[in-house]
């Protein structure tokens, strides 16, 4: 069964500390995998990935996709208190299926 | 870990059937749990907000007699998609807030393909 897993479901850091968001995954006919950041309403969307070894960065945000040992991680730098957010992987596959982890709490302390 | 599953993981149905997609908290309680909907370029878009026992809120321009939604108990929402048309075929995902600690946990999505 497809399944996607995020680690650490939580976690707790201080302004400035760096964080790196693990994404692991066994699917089908993989597509790519995308990262959201979640706050208010809906996830927004970050990343997509779908080549290996290829940094994608966004300001603080970087995340990178090993498509042989199947995961991805997320890294912020300098992490401010309003990087604090559910932060979610899915993984889209060729038959346009998706799966969704169940998502990282990160809460970045001033 | 807190877990929340979705069921059907994909459905296949035909215009102007009804279709019922479950989400469960599997190990804890969840006064509310969340209905979102995938749209194009990866966009997420939150369709309403369940709370159990009480009638769900719905966002601007979801239509709550086309996406009917119940949450029965402190570990179940359902969202009834009734009489699909292809336009509603789309990926719908839900989350759920753990009563206890205010964490929030998704569930794997439901890919709803209508014919």
């Amino acid at each position: 069964e497809d399944k996607v897993v995020q680690s650490p479901l939580s976690l707790v850091v201080h302004e400035g500390d760096t964080v790196t968001l693990n994404c692991s995954y066994e699917v089908t006919n993989f597509r790519s995998l995308l990262w959201y950041k979640q706050e208010k309403k809906a996830p927004t969307f970050l990343f997509m990935l779908t080549s290996s070894g290829i940094e994608k960065k966004s300001g603080r945000l970087s995340s990178i996709l090993d498509k042989k040992e199947l995961f991805s991680i997320l890294n912020i730098t300098a992490t401010q208190t309003g990087d604090s957010a559910v932060y979610l992987c899915a993984v889209g596959c060729n038959n346009n299926d998706m799966r969704f982890g169940a998502g990282t709490r990160l809460t970045v302390k001033p | 870990g807190a877990v929340v599953s979705q069921h059907p993981s994909w459905v296949i149905c035909k215009s102007g059937t009804s279709v019922k997609i479950e989400c469960r908290s599997l190990d804890f309680q969840a006064t509310t749990m969340f209905w979102y909907r995938q749209f194009p370029k990866q966009s997420l878009m939150l369709m309403a907000t369940s709370n159990e026992g009480s009638k769900a809120t719905y966002e601007q321009g979801v239509e709550k007699d086309k996406f009917l939604i119940n949450h029965a108990s402190l570990t179940l929402s359902t969202l009834t998609v009734t009489s699909a048309h292809p336009e509603d075929s789309s990926f719908y995902i839900c989350s759920a807030i753990q009563h206890l600690t205010g964490e929030q946990y998704f569930g794997p999505g439901t890919r709803l393909t209508v014919t």
